[in-house]
């Protein structure tokens, strides 16, 4: 069974700062992995997608990168602000067509404070 | 376009009783899934569906049920809940040949 966790499960870290979050799996088998916002009250926003061929994806402040073998990705945030304050979710995507399905992490709750 | 959206936003059921999730969809996905997040656990898949008239049971369907009798709807069902079904309930939905899931706000279920 695949499992999926993310590390660390909290972080405080002031403004301007640059950060990483961590997510690792047991099973290589994965066709690509998501990384998801979740705002409080709401649903999740996907920042960034890496195909399984992929090494990583960057989309202005963050990057995203995807090593398979070793079982691990990780977000950068460059430059932390406190509208980067949210809980952060990695996701793979285990088979296609019809059989496509998300597995989600335990997510990693942030807060940049000023 | 609303995207997807979920009728209620907050519920509390006393154990024993029933009640219904709506998730609606104005993007015609083929694909629809209802999932809880619990703390420390993440998102798990509930009951999935490929389509119209179609449902399939994801990792933790018990005590649920779902029907897909419109494309845009996709209906979780409890017939008797219970305690452990307190959760924050996510629906969402996929088009055929993308692999970019969408998400609903939530609902907020407690059972007491």
């Amino acid at each position: 069974k695949q499992e999926v966790t993310q590390i660390p499960a909290a972080l405080s870290v002031p403004e301007g700062e640059n950060l990483v979050l961590n997510c690792s799996f047991t099973d290589s088998a994965i066709y690509n992995l998501q990384w998801f916002r979740q705002d409080p009250g709401k649903g999740l926003t996907s920042l960034l997608l890496i195909q399984s061929s992929q090494r990583e994806q960057t989309s202005g402040r963050l990057n995203a990168s995807l090593d398979k073998s070793s079982g691990r990705s990780t977000l950068y945030i460059a430059a932390s602000q406190p509208g980067d304050s949210a809980t952060y979710l990695c996701a793979l995507t285990r088979g296609t067509g019809t059989a496509s399905k998300l597995t989600f992490g335990t997510g990693t709750r942030l807060q940049v404070t000023l | 376009n609303a995207g997807v959206t979920q009728t209620p936003k907050f519920r509390v059921l006393k154990t024993g009783q029933s009640m219904t999730l709506l998730c609606a969809q104005d993007m015609n996905h083929e694909y629809m899934y209802w999932y809880r997040q619990d703390p420390g656990m993440g998102l798990r898949l509930i009951h999935y569906s490929v389509g119209e008239g179609t449902t399939a049971k994801g990792e933790v369907p018990d005590g649920y049920n779902v029907s897909r009798l419109k494309k845009q709807n996709f209906l979780l069902g409890l017939e008797s809940a219970a305690p452990s079904q307190t959760s924050v309930y996510f629906c969402a939905s996929r088009k055929t040949g993308t692999i970019g899931q969408f998400f609903g706000p939530g609902t907020r279920l407690t059972v007491l």
